[in-house]
């Protein structure tokens, strides 16, 4: 597909475990951005690759969330210990660079039981 | 603190008619404008952006009026149709920042046939 491709679609997990969001850019994409969805509200930014390194994670709420993209295409968002207040879409996107239009995924809908 | 507040939370308008929705920011660094459309389980995607240096664009029935001096922009739909149907968001940034978007919390927009 042409689009950014984003799984699981939906993710349903216990309080206190362990998860991983995995993003596939469009192809030839270099920015990379994660955003939080929750119910009723606008994308909050998260963090930003340009390239592979994070050029701006002050998105982040806190240190249990840690997001990589090592090779510059794919990046994976983790989030450890969850808490049932994690529970959101998380959407990704991409563009051919900064100043560019970002294209969103459809997004990973987390469910914190 | 919001940074992009957006208005009305959500609209109902009949076939045909013209819908509006409003956001002001506060930063005027900002100095890029996007309007998102996202439908159910969709990521959202772009419809029309503006930067401050003009105060109209329009693009087919969508036309975004920008106010610098109020730091208030508007998003038009002219003859609204039941496929416009959708939640609608503005979203603020500063280009030179990462693309860092500010979005605002959302209209949903009801388009009656």
């Amino acid at each position: 597909g042409a689009g950014v491709s984003q799984t699981p679609s939906n993710k349903v997990t216990e309080k206190g475990k362990y998860v991983e969001l995995r993003c596939d850019p469009i192809s030839g994409h270099t920015a990379l951005y994660w955003y939080r969805q929750s119910l009723g509200q606008g994308p909050e930014f998260l963090i930003y690759f340009q390239g592979t390194g994070a050029a701006d994670d002050s998105g982040l709420p806190n240190d249990r969330f840690f997001a990589v993209r090592p090779e510059g295409s794919v990046s994976t968002l983790k989030i450890q210990r969850t808490e049932r207040g994690d529970s959101a879409v998380y959407l990704c996107a991409s563009s051919s660079g900064p100043g560019q239009p970002q294209h969103f995924g459809d997004g990973t809908r987390l469910s914190i039981l | 603190q919001q940074q992009v507040k957006q208005s009305p939370q959500s609209l109902i308008v009949q076939k045909g008619g013209i819908s509006i929705i409003n956001c002001a920011y506060e930063n005027t660094a900002f100095d890029y404008f996007p309007w998102y459309q996202q439908f159910p389980g969709k990521g959202p995607a772009l419809l029309i952006a503006i930067r401050p240096d003009v105060s109209e664009k329009k693009e087919g029935r969508f036309t975004i009026s920008f106010n610098k001096s109020a730091k208030q922009f508007s998003l038009h739909i002219m003859d609204s149709q039941p496929g416009d149907s959708a939640t609608y968001f503005c979203a603020a940034t500063v280009l030179g920042n990462f693309n860092k978007f500010y979005f605002g919390s959302g209209t949903k927009l009801n388009v009656k046939p």
